[in-house]
Order: C-alpha cells, then structure tokens, then sequence
C-alpha cells in the first residue's frame, strides 16, 4: 500500500543547515511535495519535484530525491529560528488522485 | 490574489450534533480538497472534489459528507458527532485534480466535540 514516513523530532542550532528525510513506498509517485505547517495554521507549499529529477534547488531549500531506495529529504541552508514548525512530505499515490502525507517531522531550533 | 478561506476558525459542538464547515477556494480553482488531522492520525483524506462532483474518498464513515458549488466553494458535514471527530479540518483548492499538481491549503477549522 502507499505509506510515507518521516522521522517526529529533529532539533538543530541556529544558523546549522537542516535535513529532514522521508521515505515512500510508491514507486510510481509522480509528484513529492514538501509543506510547512507554523502552530494555528494550515499547510505550506515549500517546493515540490518531479520523479524524473534528482535535486531542486530553491534560495535555503534544497530537495535531493532518491527514487531507487525512495528517499526524499529537503535541507535548509542557515535554519533560522522562524524555520520552527512541522514539515510534511507528501506523494502523489499510484491512482494519481490524491495526496499521502506523511506524519510530519518538528523542526525545533536551538540558540 | 485571495488564499483558500476557511469558516468558521474555531467551533465547539456537543455529541450527536452536527455541524457544517465551509472552504473557499482560490479564484480559478476548481478541485477541492478535504483532510483531517489529528495528533493521533496526522493528516488523512477525506474527500476531493472538481467540478461539483466528488473524484476520490478517503475512509472515513458516511457520517462525513461534501459537496461543491458552481462556483467551487465547497462545504463538509459532520453528522453525529463523536468525540473522535475533535480535529483540524483543513480545505486544499488546486487548479487541476489534486493527484496532477500541488494543493494550497487554508488556515483550518479547529473542531472541538464535547
């Protein structure tokens, strides 16, 4: 079946680059997406990539896709504090219509 | 350009009501989307909607139910409430079926069921 995980905590100093990582289990997913959720809010569209690419780069975010071992992991270069929040990794399931999100990792930032 | 609206933000409801949560999307958009999230669950699917007629169900019991409009506003109901039901309700509009391009979320109705 389609599954998404993501590991829950992640916690990193400021100004350190972060890595949150992700892996599916689709191999037919088309699309992955990278949202960011802040306390009281609904999700944000960071980035997204196409299965046919390796790495999008994007300002501080960086996308590396590994579709052999179906890994997916975003970095941001220089994690301010205002980075503090919930990022989802999403695919685009086998049937194309609908999204699988996985369970979201908390980026916490450390002086 | 507007965002995906949500109404009402917070509500408070007892068991066995029901209650009606509205989502409007982006100017243009035509494919709704409706999720639920939980600590417990994280984010599941519930139903999406283009064109004024539901494309794709999540597994979700009967007692959660949609629909759309001509002009993309969509609205979800709850019957019955259960406890369990106490969730973030989140709406996503896309221009195109969700399963082809990426969804731009609203803000969330906080339900709360006592």
């Amino acid at each position: 079946g389609e599954d998404v995980e993501q590991s829950l905590f992640l916690s990193v100093r400021e100004g350190d680059s972060s890595v949150i990582n992700c892996t599916y289990t689709d191999s037919s997913s088309t699309y992955l997406y990278w949202y960011k959720q802040e306390p009281g809010a609904g999700l944000q569209l960071l980035t997204y990539i196409f299965s046919n690419m390796d790495m999008k780069q994007d300002q501080r975010l960086t996308v590396l896709l590994n579709k052999k071992d179906k890994h997916l992991s975003l970095r941001i270069a220089d994690t301010q504090t205002g980075d503090s929040a919930i990022y989802f990794c999403a695919e685009v399931g086998s049937s194309a219509s609908k999204i699988i999100f996985g369970s979201g990792t908390r980026l916490s930032i450390r002086p | 350009k507007a965002g995906v609206t949500q109404t009402p933000r917070y509500l408070i409801k007892t068991r066995g009501q029901q209650v009606t949560l509205s989502c409007s999307p982006i100017s243009g958009h035509r494919s709704v989307s409706w999720y639920q999230q939980t600590p417990g669950q994280g984010l599941q699917f519930l139903f999406e909607y283009f064109s004024e007629t539901q494309r794709n169900k999540g597994n979700f019991p009967g007692r959660f139910s949609g629909r759309q409009f001509s002009n993309s506003r969509s609205e979800m109901n709850v019957s019955t409430l259960e406890l369990g039901d106490s969730a973030l309700y989140l709406c996503a509009s896309s221009p195109r079926l969700a399963g082809s391009y990426e969804q731009y979320f609203g803000p969330g109705t906080r339900l709360t069921v006592t």
